[in-house]
């Protein structure tokens, strides 16, 4: 039982470039999320996905899209990199029902955007 | 959205109980409060939650006030596996508003 796995952990790439974030979850949860936590912060929500074929925007969607290609995996695409999307990102993923569970998180993707 | 305050950084003796407050004044009626923490470069890891009753598990215990205006998470016996920084964090629906976090420091 793997929990939330990501892939890259480590990126560095120029602006302009783009690159997708993969996250796989092995625990069968129907809601998965996408955070991303700049240097000394709290984390901020990106995009989340409450079911599989469903998502909505987050707090700060803006430069990223998102797709929830089956229930085990919810990938972050950044079509366009800037400097400004330098961060951690972290999936997560969660059941809601029928208590109000909580997240379990991946280890973090590095991106560096030069 | 509601917003959680914390107090940026606290420390504690080991094997000392260890009190982390949360102010949470605009919080609405189901809003649940979680608390997770953080180790040095990892994702965050669930410690606690609750709605308007006090809750225990074996990582810790939750006090809720009767206003549930703030929270407070309560470690019984911190060690140095404690450290690490705590966050306070409002929950309605699909969102998590992760507040700024504590800092919590374990002395040896």
């Amino acid at each position: 039982n793997a929990g939330v796995t990501q892939t890259p952990k480590f990126q560095v790439l120029k602006t302009g470039q783009s690159m997708t974030l993969q996250c796989a979850q092995d625990m069968n949860h129907n809601s998965m999320y996408w955070y991303r936590q700049d240097p000394g912060m709290g984390l901020r929500l990106i995009y989340y996905s409450a079911s599989e074929g469903t998502t909505d925007k987050g707090e700060v969607p803006n430069g990223y899209n998102v797709s929830r290609l089956n229930k085990r995996e919810f990938s972050l695409r950044l079509e366009s990199a800037a400097p400004s999307q330098t961060s951690v990102y972290f999936c997560a993923s969660r059941e809601v029902r029928p208590l109000n569970n909580e997240q379990f998180f991946g280890p973090g993707t590095r991106l560096t955007v030069l | 959205d509601a917003k959680t305050t914390q107090p940026n950084s606290m420390e504690s003796n080991e094997e000392e109980p260890v009190h982390l407050p949360c102010n949470h004044s605009t919080i609405s009626g189901t809003d649940y409060i979680h608390w997770y923490r953080q180790l040095p470069s990892q994702g965050p890891e669930y410690v606690i939650h609750g709605l308007t009753s006090n809750v225990n598990n074996r990582m810790a215990s939750l006090a809720i006030a009767e206003d549930r205006k703030s929270s407070t998470l309560i470690l019984h016996r911190a060690t140095l596996r404690d450290a690490a920084v705590y966050y306070c964090i409002l929950n309605y629906g699909q969102n998590f508003v992760f507040g700024p976090g504590t800092r919590l420091s374990v002395l040896p």
